[in-house]
C-alpha cells in the first residue's frame, strides 16, 4: 500500500500557465509537507501543515499556493509558472505535529519541468 | 540558522565492500537530531538512519551504522558490505530539538555507485 502518494509524477507545461499537484497520505498523520528539489538535487522545505492549518511557510513566491482540504492531503498549485519553478517537488508527512525529531516519509516525487 | 555539508559529491566502492559518507554540519543548538535519508533513481526519499544529539551512543540499522561527532558536528555514514542497490544519493539532513513543525535542513547530497 502506498503511503505516500503523488499526482502526477511528471508535469511538462509552458510558462504562464497554472498548475496543481496532489499529495494524499494514508498513514493516518497530522502533518504534511512540500519541499522542492532543484537541478542541483538541493533539497528544501516550502510548506508544512498540521491539521489543515499552515505551520511552515518558506520564503516562497506568493504564486505558490497550498491547499489542504483534509489532514490526508495537502495539494500544491502554482500560478504564472517560471522557469525556475523547474524542479522535483516532494511531500511528506510526520505523525504528529512535527514535533523533535520526528520522522517524515516521503513520496515518490513530482518532476516539473517548465519550457 | 543550520548548516549541514556533504563534502563528496561523489563516491563509488565496490560491492561487498565498506564505505563512509561524511556530512558536518553548523549549529548553536545543543539539542537536536540528525537523519541520512537515501534516494535512489527512483526519486523517492527514504530514511536510512536518525540520531538524537542527547544519546552518545552511534545508531545502527542493519548494515548502515553513523559515527557520531557532537563535538566536532561530524555525522558520517558507514554502509557495510555495500549491495548493487545502494546505489542512490544519499542526503543528510539536521533538524532542531525544539518542536519547529518538522522543518529539516538538508545537504547537498552525496552519489553513491556501487560497483559490481
Amino acid at each position: 500500500d502506498t503511503a505516500v502518494s503523488q499526482t502526477p509524477k511528471y508535469l511538462v507545461t509552458q510558462m504562464g500557465n497554472d498548475k496543481s499537484i496532489k499529495c494524499e497520505q494514508n498513514l493516518g498523520h497530522d502533518t504534511m509537507y512540500w519541499y522542492k528539489q532543484d537541478s542541483k538535487k538541493f533539497l528544501k522545505i516550502m510548506f508544512s501543515y498540521n491539521n489543515k492549518e499552515l505551520i511552515i511557510n518558506e520564503t516562497v513566491p506568493n504564486r505558490f499556493s497550498p491547499k489542504s482540504p483534509d489532514k490526508a492531503h495537502l495539494n500544491l498549485h502554482i500560478n504564472s509558472l517560471e522557469l525556475g519553478d523547474s524542479a522535483v517537488y516532494f511531500c511528506a508527512s510526520s505523525l504528529t505535529s512535527g514535533g523533535p525529531g520526528e520522522t517524515q516519509y516521503f513520496g515518490p516525487g513530482t518532476r516539473l519541468l517548465v519550457l | 540558522a543550520q548548516t549541514v555539508t556533504q563534502s563528496q559529491p561523489e563516491m563509488s566502492v565496490q560491492e561487498a565492500e565498506t564505505v563512509t559518507l561524511s556530512c558536518t554540519y553548523d549549529t548553536s543548538e545543543n539539542n537536536y537530531y540528525l537523519f541520512w535519508y537515501k534516494q535512489p533513481p527512483s526519486r523517492q526519499m527514504i530514511l536510512v538512519i536518525r540520531q538524537e544529539a542527547y544519546k552518545q551512543q552511534n545508531a545502527t540499522e542493519n548494515r548502515f551504522s553513523v559515527n557520531f561527532q557532537k563535538a566536532a558536528k561530524s555525522f558520517s555514514l558507514k554502509i557495510s558490505d555495500s549491495q548493487l542497490g545502494d546505489t542512490a544519493m544519499y542526503f543528510c539532513a539536521f533538524m532542531k530539538g525544539q518542536s519547529n513543525a518538522g522543518k529539516s535542513t538538508f545537504g547537498d547530497g552525496t552519489t553513491l555507485t556501487v560497483k559490481p
